[in-house]
C-alpha cells in the first residue's frame, strides 16, 4: 500500500539558512508525490509535485524537492529560509484506485524559522 | 482555476446536536470531492470521497455521513455529535492535484 513518512515532528532553522523537510515513501509502481503547506487555521496549499521527469522539482515560494528513487525519498528544500515559511508541511502520495485519485498524507512536519 | 468554498469557518456545537457542513466547488465540473478531518493540527484522515452525484464512499466507520446532492456540492453531516467529532474539517477536490477549502473548525462541547 502507498504511504509516506515524515520522520521529524519539527524542524528549526535560522532565517537565511537552507532548510530541508524530509519525506520518505513506500509505493508500488511509479510514485506521484506532493508537498503541501498549511498555515494556522487554514486549508492546505499546494507547493509542488513529482510525477515523472527531472528529479529536482521546483515549486511555489522558492521551494524545491528532490526525488531520489534509490533512497525512496522526496525531501523538500529551500536555499534560504524566511520567517514567513514557518508553517506545517505535509508530504503526500497519490493512490489511484477504483477510478479515482486519493491523497495519502504524512503526519506533517512543523517548520519554525527563527529571526 | 478551481476553488473550494467551505463554511462556516468555526462552529461550536453541543454534544448530541446535528451537524451540516457544506462545501461547493467552482472552476471545474464533475470533480472528485473529499472530506478530511485533521485532529490536533497534525495528520489528515480521509473520511469520505465522491466521484459523482449520489456516489459516496466512506473510508472509516464513524458518526458522520456525507452526501452529494449536486455536482459541485458536498455535504458532511451528523445526526448526533460526539465530543470525539471535534476537529478541523477540510473539503478538497482533485484536478491535476488536490485543492483544498479553508476548513471548518468544529468544537463539540
Amino acid at each position: 500500500a502507498q504511504s509516506v513518512a515524515q520522520p521529524e515532528d519539527q524542524v528549526n532553522v535560522a532565517e537565511g539558512n537552507p532548510l530541508t523537510v524530509k519525506c520518505t515513501y513506500s509505493v508500488s509502481g511509479n510514485p506521484y508525490l506532493f508537498w503541501y503547506v498549511q498555515y494556522p487555521n487554514r486549508g492546505l496549499q499546494f507547493l509542488l509535485k513529482y510525477i515523472t521527469g527531472d528529479n529536482l522539482v521546483k515549486g511555489s515560494y522558492g521551494f524545491e524537492a528532490e526525488f531520489n528513487k534509490s533512497q525512496t525519498s522526496f525531501h523538500l528544500k529551500k536555499p534560504s529560509a524566511l520567517v514567513s515559511d514557518s508553517a506545517l508541511y505535509f508530504c503526500a502520495v497519490r493512490r489511484f484506485s477504483g477510478g479515482y485519485n486519493k491523497l495519502i498524507f504524512g503526519a506533517g512536519t512543523r517548520l519554525a524559522v527563527h529571526p | 482555476s478551481q476553488t473550494i468554498h467551505q463554511w462556516p469557518a468555526t462552529l461550536v456545537q453541543p454534544v448530541g446536536s446535528p451537524l451540516s457542513l457544506e462545501c461547493t466547488v467552482e472552476g471545474t465540473s464533475n470533480p472528485n470531492l473529499y472530506w478530511y478531518r485533521q485532529a490536533a493540527g497534525r495528520g489528515l484522515q480521509l473520511l469520505f470521497y465522491s466521484v459523482g452525484i449520489g456516489q459516496i464512499s466512506s473510508e472509516v466507520p464513524q458518526n458522520l455521513s456525507a452526501s452529494r446532492p449536486q455536482d459541485r456540492q458536498f455535504i458532511l453531516s451528523s445526526k448526533k455529535l460526539l465530543l470525539s467529532d471535534s476537529g478541523f474539517y477540510l473539503c478538497a477536490g482533485w484536478s491535476t492535484e488536490a485543492f483544498f477549502g479553508q476548513g471548518t473548525r468544529l468544537t463539540v462541547v
